[in-house]
């Protein structure tokens, strides 16, 4: 299986920030990535998908990039929305396997 | 306005079963392949089982194999995910998403405790 290690686990920032989140895989899973938000008590939500493409109606301070077998999901200017659980997924093989999760708080 | 709608959980006891249902609405449900997505309390994300747009093809991940059975009927656009031999580790918030992988359009999703 395809293993995703997604760091940090937890996340303090203030608000303004810029924050990075990443994942690597433990294959080449080419672009096969998205990223999705999850808020408490809530359903995921998608926010980027193949790797750099901002989903619809997700703000444009959110990006996504790649650099080799490591993803990342930045955040421009955090706002108090964006408080959540971040996780990645890949998509590139059976079993999809998601990252273990970060939990952006405030700090 | 594209709705997925879950059902059919509850509490169960250790090896008994448990159907779940997704009522699909406000789009082609027969255009689409499913997934079945789950979340024990308090953990991560967990694919569970994808099924193709007619029902031909059906992935799943090793710790439910041989247990649970994806399954579709496209002409009441409804995803069914039957969950046999359960245990307590299939204890989790069960969620529908449209595509063969998760993407865009998830339900609220509905609660499996499998407990004695």
């Amino acid at each position: 299986d395809i293993q995703m290690t997604q760091s940090p686990s937890s996340l303090p920032a203030s608000l303004g920030d810029r924050v990075t989140i990443t994942c690597r895989a433990s294959q080449d899973i080419g672009n096969y990535l998205r990223w999705f938000q999850q808020k408490p008590g809530k359903s995921p939500r998608l926010m980027i998908y193949g790797a750099t493409n901002l989903a619809a109606g997700v703000p444009s301070r959110f990006s996504g990039s790649r650099s080799g077998s490591d993803y990342s999901l930045t955040i421009n200017s955090l706002e108090s929305e964006d408080m959540a659980i971040y996780y990645c997924l890949q998509h590139n093989e059976y079993p999809y396997t998601f990252g273990a999760g970060t939990k952006l708080e405030l700090k | 306005e594209v709705q997925l709608v879950e059902s059919g959980g509850g509490l169960v006891q250790p090896g008994r079963s448990m159907k779940l249902s997704c009522a699909a609405s406000g789009f082609t449900f027969s255009n689409y392949g499913m997934a079945w997505v789950r979340q024990a309390p308090t953990k991560g994300l967990e694919w569970v089982a994808t099924i193709s747009y007619d029902g031909s093809s059906t992935y799943y991940r090793d710790s439910v194999k041989g247990r649970f059975t994806i399954s579709r009927d496209n002409a009441k656009s409804t995803l069914y995910l039957q969950m046999n031999s359960l245990r307590s580790e299939d204890t989790a918030t069960y969620y529908c998403t449209r595509g063969v992988y998760p993407g865009g359009y998830w339900g609220q999703g509905v609660m499996v405790t499998v407990s004695s």
